[in-house]
């Protein structure tokens, strides 16, 4: 079946420190793959998607890139922000089921 | 305006008792889901549903129980609430066919004591 693994939290980090947070994927098919950010108390919201291999999906700063060949897809962010703490969570969505399997998140807190 | 929306936002509620969950969406979209996290952040799906299907993930028990009266709503329903329920519940909306995100309602907070 489909899974999604990503590093295990909490990423701490000062703020305007480079994030990486790891992803990968195995799934039939070409999935799409997502990210969605959760801030405290709130639902998940859509944070960016990739479709094919070698798409990058970019928003509010953050950017990942489909990488079909190591089966990938990891979210990075320059320089991070306070405001950017959050639980992550890495997310795909197979050609055969239009239910998303998602990983189990990842928290990153960021100081000033 | 709010896209997807889910009441009540808390729910304290004693062993045993029976209590609903309501959720709206006003996107469009044609298939609606409840899913439980845990005090861990780890996201379960529990159901999915659209108007000609209704997917059940196993390990739910039977005690939950979702009820659709329109394309709109997706109401779960929990019999004979344990401890173990308590949990931060969402619901969440997508169209079923292409390449489209989910999105999500801001959570119930369920608290069984």
């Amino acid at each position: 079946g489909d899974s999604v693994t990503q590093m295990e939290g909490p990423v701490t980090l000062s703020e305007e420190a480079f994030l990486t947070i790891n992803c990968t994927y195995t799934a039939t098919g070409y999935p799409s793959l997502f990210w969605y950010v959760q801030y405290p108390g709130e639902g998940l919201q859509l944070l960016l998607k990739a479709t094919k291999a070698d798409d990058k999906g970019s928003n509010k700063g953050f950017e990942a890139t489909y990488r079909k060949e190591t089966t990938s897809f990891h979210l990075e962010k320059g320089s991070v922000q306070v405001s950017d703490s959050a639980v992550y969570f890495c997310a795909l969505r197979s050609g055969g089921s239009y239910i998303p399997t998602f990983g189990r998140g990842t928290s990153l807190i960021v100081h000033p | 305006d709010t896209a997807v929306s889910q009441t009540p936002k808390y729910l304290v509620t004693q062993m045993g008792n029976d209590k609903s969950i309501k959720c709206e969406q006003n996107l469009g979209h044609d298939t609606m889901y409840w899913y439980k996290q845990d005090s861990k952040k780890f996201l379960k799906i529990m159901f999915s549903y659209n108007n000609k299907e209704l997917i059940i993930n196993e390990t739910v028990p039977n005690r939950f129980s979702p009820k659709s009266p329109d394309k709109a709503h997706l109401n779960l329903h929990i019999n004979s609430l344990e401890l173990g329920d308590s949990a931060v519940y969402f619901c969440a909306s997508s169209h079923r066919q292409g390449n489209y995100g989910y999105t999500f309602g801001s959570g119930t907070r369920l608290t069984v004591v």
